[in-house]
Parts: C-alpha cells; structure tokens; sequence
C-alpha cells in the first residue's frame, strides 16, 4: 500500500525558516517524480515545489521561488521541503504528493501537514 | 502562467442524477487536464487524468471529456459519497488549478 506521511509543521514567526519532511513507503521512491502541493485554510490547491528522481532537476512557481528548496533521499525514501523567509501567505496544509509515471498528475496524497506562519 | 477556470463554483444535485462540472483554460493545454475529489479534512484523489482517462479503482459513473481549452468531468448517477469540493488541474505547463467545484446533495 502506497504510503506518504509528511511531518515537521507548526507555528513559525514571520521571516524564520521550517523543514518539512515526508516518508514514502509501499512502492519504490526513486522511481517517482514527487512534489508539494499546499492548500491555505478554506482555499484551493497551489502547486509549490517539483523533483525529479534523481534530484537533479527542481521546479518551482514564481510565488516560491528563491525562497522554497526541495530535495529528496532515495535510500531513506524521503522528500524534504526547505522553507525560507516565511511569509504570512505561506500559512496552508502542504502536502506530499507522488506524480504518475506519465503525465504531471498526482495519483498519491499524503495527510497534509500544516503549517502557520503568525507573529 | 495558465489560468484554470472551474464552473460552477458550487452546486447542489438530487441522488442519481447527472452533474457535470466544467473546466476552461487560458490557452490549449492539448488534453493535459486531470480531476480530483477532495473531501471534507481529506487529501484530495484522483479522478481522472489526461482528460479522459479514469483513475485506478475510480467509479465508472465519473467521466472526463474535452479538448483545446474546454473540459467537464460528469458525475453520471450522483451518490452520496460524491459530496466534496472538485478541482481540475493542468499539467501542460508547470501546474495550475482550478478554484474548485463544491458539490452537495439535494
């Protein structure tokens, strides 16, 4: 059974930095593109963050760009996301989600894990 | 980037009837759409992929159709568990969704 689990979310000052983190079991990691997706409280989905199998390759939207990193480890089957210079828009649920072998779709979901940026 | 606009922004539908939701791009996104359903405190799932193509262990009363910049997604016996919000999403050019769909039972 696929598997995502995220954690490391919580309630984070203006300007200060989170990592978060997601545990993936039930198939073989390496093989996957993966990504984040948030989602503000009562809002819809925004696409934040893309890697490759490898991890060579990252992608972002210009709303995180410069300020949000991704990466991954294939031997510990976990995807990360560095969040730098949190703003108060950052405030949402992020989720880990893995990417069809075809196609940019999403076909697992994590739980989500929220994160609150808030003086 | 492109623009993802859903119809309507909610509706409500008796069981079995038929609902469809529909799904505008800002330029052609050459069947690149995919639809999911997002329930209550729950991740959202997969629906539909490619616009047309039904997700692994998705009822066959959902269906997708479209083309260029226009796509629906028809629920073609509404069920009580078809309660929830839908989103479509764009994979042609980075990702982008749409505002969503809230879908409830009459």
């Amino acid at each position: 059974e696929v598997q995502l689990v995220e954690s490391g979310g919580g309630l984070v000052q203006p300007g200060r930095s989170l990592k978060l983190s997601c545990a993936a079991s039930g198939f073989t990691f390496s093989n996957y593109y993966m990504a984040w997706v948030r989602q503000a409280p009562k809002k819809g989905l925004e696409w934040v963050a893309t890697i490759s199998t490898s991890g060579s390759r990252t992608y972002y939207p210009d709303s995180v760009k410069g300020r949000f990193t991704i990466s991954r480890d294939n031997a510990k089957s976990s995807l990360y996301l560095q969040m730098n210079s949190l703003k108060s828009e950052d405030t949402a649920t992020y989720y880990c989600a893995r990417q069809r072998l075809t196609g940019v779709y999403f076909d697992y979901w994590g739980q989500g894990v929220m994160v609150t940026v808030s003086s | 980037d492109i623009q993802m606009t859903q119809s309507p922004a909610s509706l409500s539908a008796s069981l079995g009837e038929t609902v469809t939701i529909q799904c505008q791009a800002s330029e052609d996104i050459y069947s690149g759409l995919a639809w999911y359903q997002q329930k209550p405190g729950k991740s959202p799932q997969l629906l539909i992929y490619g616009a047309s193509s039904l997700q692994d262990g998705v009822p066959s009363r959902f269906s997708g159709s479209g083309s260029g910049t226009q796509y629906s997604l028809k629920i073609s016996s509404m069920q009580t568990e078809d309660e929830g919000v839908y989103f479509c999403q764009q994979g042609l050019k980075y990702l982008t969704f749409g505002s969503g769909t809230k879908l409830e039972i009459k």
